[in-house]
């Protein structure tokens, strides 16, 4: 089956840090990858996807690379803001799966002043 | 503005009640899906529609039920069978599989 495993968290940064978050995967077709970011009682909103191997998506300042080899995108940010303190979810599309998203838990990001 | 409408935002049920939480949206997307979140997890799929008049059980659909007689609706109903209610419930659409949109959340409470 398909399961989505992320850097657990909560991850607490000074602002100006360099965020990176693991997201690693296992699907059964050729998956398409994505990176949602969830705002304190808000739903979650597209921050960036890669629909093939060696796809860098990117959005806001952040980064994935879709690593076939590795199964891995893993998002990263070279200089965070307080702006930036959210949930983060990594997920992907299977299209041998009805094309259901499969999340992973998410990683809580606190960026300090 | 396309977008997907969920209603209400907040919600209160009461032990053996059933609820419906209303999600509508205007993006044209065939597919629809409610998940399930709780606190410091991730999401799980309630059910999902691919096209109206048709839907599938996710991972956790027992005490749970939907309908899809249009396109642009697709409402959860909570039943009394489900034993855990309360959480945050998110409705979401797409296109192709590689474009979905959420919408903004209703927060059950059971009291």
């Amino acid at each position: 089956g398909n399961s989505v495993t992320q850097m657990e968290g909560p991850v607490t940064l000074s602002e100006e840090a360099f965020l990176t978050i693991n997201c690693t995967y296992t699907a059964t077709g050729y998956p398409s990858l994505f990176w949602y970011v969830q705002y304190p009682g808000e739903g979650l909103q597209l921050l960036l996807k890669a629909t093939k191997a060696d796809d860098k998506g990117s959005n806001k300042g952040f980064e994935a690379t879709y690593r076939k080899e590795t199964t891995s995108f893993h998002l990263e940010k070279g200089s965070v803001q307080v702006s930036d303190s959210a949930v983060y979810f990594c997920a992907l599309s299977d299209p041998t799966n009805d094309y259901k998203l499969s999340f992973g838990a998410g990683t809580t990001v606190t960026v300090r002043a | 503005d396309g977008g997907i409408t969920q209603s209400p935002k907040y919600l209160f049920r009461k032990e053996g009640q059933n609820v419906t939480l209303s999600c509508e949206q205007n993006l044209n997307h065939d597919a629809m899906y409610w998940y399930r979140q709780d606190p410091g997890q991730g999401l799980r799929l309630i059910y999902y529609s691919q096209i109206v008049n048709d839907f599938q059980k996710g991972d956790i659909a027992e005490g749970y039920s939907v309908s899809r007689e249009k396109k642009e609706s697709f409402p959860l109903t909570v039943t009394s069978a489900q034993k855990n209610p309360t959480a945050f419930y998110l409705c979401a659409s797409s296109i192709g599989g590689t474009s979905y949109t959420f919408g903004s959340g209703t927060r059950l409470t059971v009291v």
